[in-house]
C-alpha cells in the first residue's frame, strides 16, 4: 500500500528565502510522485511530477523536487520564495491505476 | 495537458436535497476520478469512473450516496444525494493524461 507524509503543516518563510517543504513516501512499487498547489480558493494546480525518469525534477514557477530513493523522499524547493508562492501544497504518490493518494499538505505563509 | 470544466462552480444547497456536478474534459480520457476535499483537509478519492462500466468506489464511498455516470469518454457527472452538512466539501474532478493527474476547479458544496 501506498503512503505520503507531508512534514509540518504549515512552514513560514521570509520573502527572498529558501522554500524546503518536506514529503516523504511509502510504496511497495516504483512509484510515480506529484507535488500540487492550491492557491486560497481555487483547485489544484500541477507544479512537477517524477515519473521514473531523472530524480531532479523541474517545475514550475521555479519550484523542484528530488526524489531519494535511499530516504523515500521527494522534498519540494524553491530558492527565493515570493509573496505570490502562499499557497497549500500537497504532495501525492500514485497508488495503481492512476488513483493518487495525498498527503495532508503543508500550508505556506510568505512574510515581506 | 487536459482542460476540465466543472459545474456548479459553488453552490449552496438545503439539507436532503441532491445535487449533480459535472465534468468536462476537452479530449478523450479513459479514466476519470472524483474526489473529495473536506474543510481544511486533503484530498479522498471517492471513485473511478471508466466509461462503458460501473465505478468503482473507495472504502467509505457507497453508491446509492454517491452516484456516477460516465456516459462518454469526454463527460462524467457525480451526484451527491440526500445531502446533510457533513457533505460540505469541494468536490473535485480528475483525469489521467500521459501518466499525469489534472484536476478541474473544483465544486464548492455548502449544505445548510
Amino acid at each position: 500500500a501506498q503512503s505520503v507524509t507531508q512534514l509540518g503543516s504549515h512552514v513560514s518563510v521570509s520573502e527572498g528565502a529558501l522554500v524546503l517543504l518536506r514529503c516523504n513516501y511509502s510504496s511497495s512499487v516504483p512509484p510515480y510522485l506529484f507535488w500540487y498547489v492550491q492557491y486560497p480558493n481555487q483547485g489544484l494546480q500541477l507544479l512537477l511530477k517524477y515519473t521514473s525518469a531523472a530524480t531532479l525534477v523541474k517545475g514550475i514557477n521555479g519550484f523542484e523536487a528530488e526524489f531519494k530513493k535511499s530516504e523515500t523522499s521527494f522534498h519540494l524547493t524553491k530558492p527565493s520564495a515570493h509573496m505570490s508562492d502562499a499557497a497549500e501544497y500537497f504532495c501525492a504518490v500514485s497508488g495503481g491505476y492512476n488513483k493518487l493518494i495525498f498527503g495532508a499538505g503543508t500550508r505556506l505563509a510568505v512574510h515581506p | 495537458s487536459a482542460v476540465i470544466s466543472q459545474k456548479p462552480s459553488r453552490d449552496i444547497c438545503q439539507r436532503g436535497t441532491s445535487l449533480t456536478i459535472q465534468c468536462q474534459v476537452d479530449s478523450q480520457v479513459t479514466m476519470m476520478f472524483w474526489y473529495r476535499q473536506q474543510p481544511g483537509q486533503s484530498l479522498t478519492l471517492i471513485a473511478t469512473a471508466n466509461q462503458g462500466s460501473e465505478a468503482t468506489y473507495e472504502s467509505g464511498f457507497v453508491i446509492d450516496k454517491f452516484p456516477i455516470s460516465r456516459p462518454n469518454l469526454t463527460f462524467s457527472t457525480l451526484t451527491v444525494s440526500n445531502m446533510s452538512p457533513e457533505d460540505s466539501s469541494i468536490y473535485l474532478c480528475s483525469v489521467e493524461d500521459q501518466n499525469t493527474i489534472y484536476f478541474g476547479e473544483g465544486s464548492w458544496l455548502t449544505v445548510v
